[in-house]
């Protein structure tokens, strides 16, 4: 079974350029979570998607950052204009679906390593 | 708000000798469930053991085992005979509601 795909692995940009994350998740998988892993912290849910509908965004800083899963699979985060303190790791998960998450598991991805200069 | 704890930035271990990692939360909900994820250098998080709060009875999975003290919020990580593939972060956290809650993550060294 193939895992979580990200990409890119690295991105580097200066602060108030804009950036896309990609995050293609488990075949099948019907909730898909995006998360913000600053260093030395543990991971912050920024956003929770069932199919291609909002289950919660309540943490996703709405003026620069945005999601979408428009067909119900594969799913970008954008940030735009981007700041210092976007610098963060951005971890991709789905699960089979939103009761998953607590009888089985998220699976994770790799994530894309963002630096804001 | 709903707080996840890890007062342990750091521990180390012997390999085949026992670590127990502290965590302890705060919630108002009575349903949740609590986890503990483990994070390789490599970034990507792994299940370890996963907790119901309506249990009783402490989870087991194979050397990893936790200690769930639900009246003290409390949810410890007992890892048994460690390895040096234990060595990783390790994230407890909190699932309530909606929403997903992690701690800060202890960084877990394994002493060949």
């Amino acid at each position: 079974e193939a895992g979580v795909a990200q990409s890119p692995r690295y991105k580097i940009i200066e602060k108030r350029q804009s950036v896309a994350f990609w995050c293609n998740p488990i075949s099948g998988h019907a909730t898909l979570y995006w998360y913000q892993q600053i260093l030395g912290q543990g991971p912050k849910l920024l956003i929770q998607f069932q199919n291609n509908g909002v289950v919660d965004d309540s943490q996703l800083p709405k003026d620069r950052f945005s999601a979408e899963r428009l067909k119900g699979v594969d799913s970008t985060l954008k940030i735009q204009p981007a700041k210092l303190e976007d610098s963060a790791v951005y971890l991709c998960a789905s699960s089979l679906d939103y009761w998953a998450r607590r009888t089985d598991t998220q699976y994770f991805g790799p994530g894309t390593r963002l630096t804001v200069l | 708000a709903q707080t996840v704890t890890q007062s342990q930035p750091e521990m180390s271990v012997q390999e085949a000798e026992t670590v127990t990692l502290s965590c302890t939360y705060d919630t108002s909900e009575s349903d949740y469930y609590l986890f503990w994820y483990k994070q390789p250098p490599s970034r990507q998080m792994i299940l370890v053991i996963r907790q119901e709060a309506y249990k009783q009875q402490n989870a087991t999975e194979n050397r990893f085992s936790v200690n769930f003290q639900k009246a003290a919020k409390s949810f410890s990580l007992k890892i048994s005979d460690s390895q040096l593939g234990d060595a990783a972060m390790y994230f407890c956290g909190l699932d309530y509601g909606q929403n997903f809650v992690f701690g800060p993550g202890t960084r877990l060294s394994v002493l060949p």
